[in-house]
């Protein structure tokens, strides 16, 4: 049972325009919510979170959305670059406990 | 950083043979997490620590055991490793920004 989805499995942006990464969670238990980037042969990095007592988070270009009502979340990129293609996911945890992460979403910016 | 080393980087090992995957960690953090991730499934947990001897399970835990005897090392090991466990594997570490983890740079495992 995939309690993090991620259900577009790749997404192309024009350089300098918004991305919208998608995330939708079956846990009403879900307190916390991160966002990761993860570049081939690396492993993931933190990019964002938010609290569920949040529904918006801000961190220069990137922003998440939190709605909980239908326990969805996104991130937005803007503007673009071509250093943000990369593979994104997203992960939920409660408590502090230990994260769920989706399906990831693979981000490409093209020049 | 967290000061994560992951070894061995790659390995290539026999179908039925033991293998064991080594998480180093620098900076005394509490909590460690083994994942591995996979096409299509993203990163799932395999086990996790909160402390030296204090493991227990995640959600793909079949086939594994781990073992944290000292606060910097937390060992996976596969008992007679399947194809099935041909996988990517990343250590991660309870610390960081907000509740956020850092990962170490991944094994990567064909058993062939």
């Amino acid at each position: 049972d995939q309690q993090v989805k991620q259900n577009s499995p790749s997404l192309s942006v024009q350089e300098g325009r918004i991305s919208i990464l998608n995330c939708d969670y079956t846990n009403s238990m879900f307190d916390y919510f991160l966002w990761y980037k993860k570049y081939p042969a690396e492993g993931p990095t933190f990019l964002i979170s938010i609290s569920s007592i949040k529904d918006k988070n801000e961190d220069g270009r990137f922003t998440v959305f939190l709605n909980k009502s239908a326990k969805h979340l996104s991130l937005h990129i803007v503007p673009s670059q071509p250093g943000d293609s990369a593979v994104y996911f997203c992960a939920a945890s409660f408590g502090n406990e230990k994260l769920t992460f989706g399906t990831g979403t693979r981000l490409t910016i093209i020049p | 950083d967290a000061g994560i080393t992951q070894s061995p980087r790659h390995k290539v090992t026999e179908t039925g043979t033991p293998v064991t995957l080594r998480c180093h960690q620098t900076e005394n953090h509490r909590y460690m997490y083994w994942y591995r991730q996979d096409p299509g499934h993203g990163l799932r947990l395999i086990h996790y620590s909160y402390g030296v001897k204090d493991t227990d399970k995640g959600e793909v835990s079949d086939g594994y055991s781990v073992s944290r005897s000292k606060t910097e090392d937390f060992l996976l090991t596969l008992e007679s490793a399947t194809s099935s466990q041909t996988s990517v594997y990343f250590c991660a570490v309870q610390g960081g920004v907000g509740y956020g983890y850092t990962f170490g740079s991944g094994t990567r495992l064909t058993v062939v």
